[in-house]
C-alpha cells in the first residue's frame, strides 16, 4: 500500500529560481494538504484542495507560491523565484472525508 | 480558531520510565484531536485520534491519550519508554466542521539508557 510520495526529496538550488515540488497522494483520498516546517514557525498548512479544487490558500505566504491539482493523482507546489528565507521542509498529506491525514517524507529544500 | 499549546519542547527519561506529553488545545467547537510522532528525515505519523468516542484513546506502539473537556486537554502517556521512542511529538487540533490542523510546537523525546 504505496503511501504519499512527494519528490524531490531534497532540493538546493540558488535565489531567484523556480522551484517546484511534487506529490502524488493516496490513491482514493480526495483531500490533499501542503505544509511548511521551520525550525522558527513550526508546521503551517500552506493551502488544501478538495476533489483537486483549492478550498482554503489563506496559508500561502505570498504571490511568488503557487499550487496546482490537475488530477487526482499528483499536486504540484511552485515557489518563483525562491529566496533563501523560503528554505524548509515541505510537506504533502492526504486524506479520505473525515479520516487522519496521511504525510509524505517531505523535500527538504535550500535556497542559496 | 483552533489553536494548541504543548508544554515543554524537549523532555528527557530514562528507558522504562513514564513518558507524558501535555497538550492543551482551545476551539469554539467540538475539536477532532490528534498526536502525531515524527522521526529524523520523515513525515508525521499518526499515533491516534480523537473523535468525540471514547475519551480514553488508545494508540500504536503502546502509546494513549486522555480527552479531558473541562481541562482542555489532550496529554500523551506511555507507561514504559523504549529507546525508539526518541522522536518529536506533535499534538493537532481540527475543529469539527473543518479539515485544517493547527500543529502545536512539538516536543522532542529523549530516551536515555
Amino acid at each position: 500500500d504505496a503511501g504519499v510520495i512527494q519528490s524531490p526529496r531534497h532540493e538546493v538550488t540558488e535565489m531567484g529560481q523556480e522551484v517546484t515540488l511534487r506529490c502524488k497522494p493516496i490513491s482514493g483520498h480526495d483531500y490533499l494538504f501542503w505544509y511548511r516546517q521551520t525550525m522558527m514557525r513550526g508546521l503551517e498548512l500552506l493551502i488544501y484542495f478538495n476533489n483537486n479544487v483549492p478550498i482554503d490558500d489563506s496559508g500561502m505566504p505570498e504571490d511568488r507560491f503557487s499550487a496546482k491539482m490537475p488530477n487526482a493523482s499528483f499536486s504540484t507546489l511552485k515557489i518563483q523565484p525562491s529566496e533563501p528565507r523560503d528554505s524548509a521542509v515541505y510537506f504533502c498529506a492526504s486524506s479520505a472525508a473525515r479520516q487522519p491525514q496521511h504525510f509524505g517524507d517531505g523535500t527538504r529544500l535550500s535556497i542559496l | 480558531a483552533q489553536s494548541v499549546t504543548q508544554l515543554g519542547s524537549h523532555v528527557s527519561v530514562s528507558e522504562g520510565a513514564l513518558v507524558l506529553l501535555r497538550c492543551n488545545y482551545s476551539s469554539s467547537v467540538p475539536p477532532y484531536l490528534f498526536w502525531y510522532v515524527q522521526y529524523p528525515n520523515q513525515g508525521l505519523q499518526l499515533l491516534l485520534k480523537y473523535t468525540s468516542a471514547a475519551t480514553l484513546v488508545k494508540g500504536i506502539n503502546g502509546f494513549e491519550a486522555e480527552f479531558k473537556k473541562s481541562e482542555t486537554s489532550f496529554h500523551l502517556t506511555k507507561p514504559s519508554a523504549h529507546m525508539s521512542d526518541a522522536a518529536e511529538y506533535f499534538c493537532a487540533v481540527s475543529e469539527s466542521n473543518d479539515y485544517k490542523l493547527s500543529f502545536g510546537a512539538g516536543t522532542t523525546v529523549t530516551v536515555r539508557a
